[in-house]
C-alpha cells in the first residue's frame, strides 16, 4: 500500500525559512515523479514543485520560484521542500503526491495527508 | 499558464440523481486532463486521468469526458459519500494548473 507522510510544518514569522519532508512506502520511490501541492485556507488546490524519479528535472510555479528547492532522497525514500523567505500567502496545507510515472505523466495518483505552515507575525 | 475554469462553483442535487461539473481550458489540453475529489479534512483523491479513464477503484457511476477546451465530470447517480468538492487539473503545459472547483451539496 501507498504511504506517504509529510512533516515539517508549524508555525514560522514572515521572512523565515521551512523544511518540508515526506516519507514514502510501498511503492518503489526512485521510479516515480513527485510533487507538492498546497491549498490555503478554505481555498482551492495549488501546485508547487515536481521533481523527476532521478532528481534530474524539477519545476517550480512563480509564486515561490527563486525561494525554494525541492529535493529527493532515492535511498532514503524521501521527499523534501525548502522554502525560504516565507510570506503570509505561504500558508496553506501542504501535500506531497505521487505520480503516475518517473516522469511525462503529471497526474497525483496518491496524496499525503498534508502538512500545515502558518507564517504570521 | 493555462487557466482552468470550473462551473458551477456549488451544484445542489438530491441523492441518486445525476450530477453533471463542467471544466474549461483557456487553451487547449487535449486529452491531458484529471479529476480529483476532496472532502472536508481530507486529502484529495484521483478519480480520473486522461480526461475519461477512471483511476483504480473509483466506481463505475464516475465518468469523464471531453478534449481540448471542455471537459465534463458526470456522477450518474450521487451517493451520500460523492458529496464533496472537485478539482479538474491539466497537466499539458508547465504551471501545472487546477480549476477553482465545484462543490457538490446535498439538495
Amino acid at each position: 500500500e501507498v504511504q506517504l507522510l509529510e512533516s515539517g510544518g508549524g508555525f514560522v514569522q514572515p521572512g523565515g525559512s521551512l523544511r518540508l519532508s515526506c516519507a514514502a512506502s510501498g511503492f518503489t520511490f526512485s521510479s516515480f515523479a513527485m510533487t507538492w501541492v498546497r491549498q490555503a485556507p478554505g481555498k482551492g488546490l495549488e501546485w508547487v514543485s515536481s521533481i523527476s524519479g532521478n532528481g534530474g528535472y524539477k519545476y517550480y510555479a512563480d509564486s515561490v520560484k527563486g525561494r525554494s528547492a525541492i529535493s529527493r532522497d532515492n535511498s532514503m525514500n524521501t521527499l523534501s521542500l525548502q522554502i525560504n523567505s516565507l510570506r503570509t500567502e505561504d500558508t496553506a496545507v501542504y501535500y506531497c503526491a505521487k505520480e503516475k510515472s518517473t516522469w511525462g505523466d503529471n497526474w497525483f495518483e496518491a496524496w499525503g495527508q498534508g502538512t500545515l505552515v502558518t507564517v504570521s507575525s | 499558464e493555462i487557466v482552468m475554469t470550473q462551473s458551477p462553483a456549488t451544484l445542489s442535487v438530491s441523492p441518486g440523481e445525476r450530477a453533471t461539473l463542467s471544466c474549461r481550458a483557456s487553451q487547449s489540453v487535449s486529452s491531458t486532463l484529471a479529476w480529483y475529489q476532496q472532502k472536508p479534512g481530507q486529502a484529495p483523491r484521483l478519480l480520473i486521468y486522461g480526461a475519461s479513464t477512471r483511476a483504480t477503484g473509483i466506481p463505475a457511476r464516475f465518468s469523464g469526458s471531453g478534449s481540448g477546451t471542455e471537459f465534463t465530470l458526470t456522477i450518474s447517480s450521487l451517493q451520500s459519500e460523492d458529496f464533496a468538492v472537485y478539482y479538474c487539473q491539466q497537466y499539458t503545459d508547465w504551471p501545472l494548473t487546477f480549476g477553482g472547483g465545484t462543490k457538490v451539496e446535498i439538495k
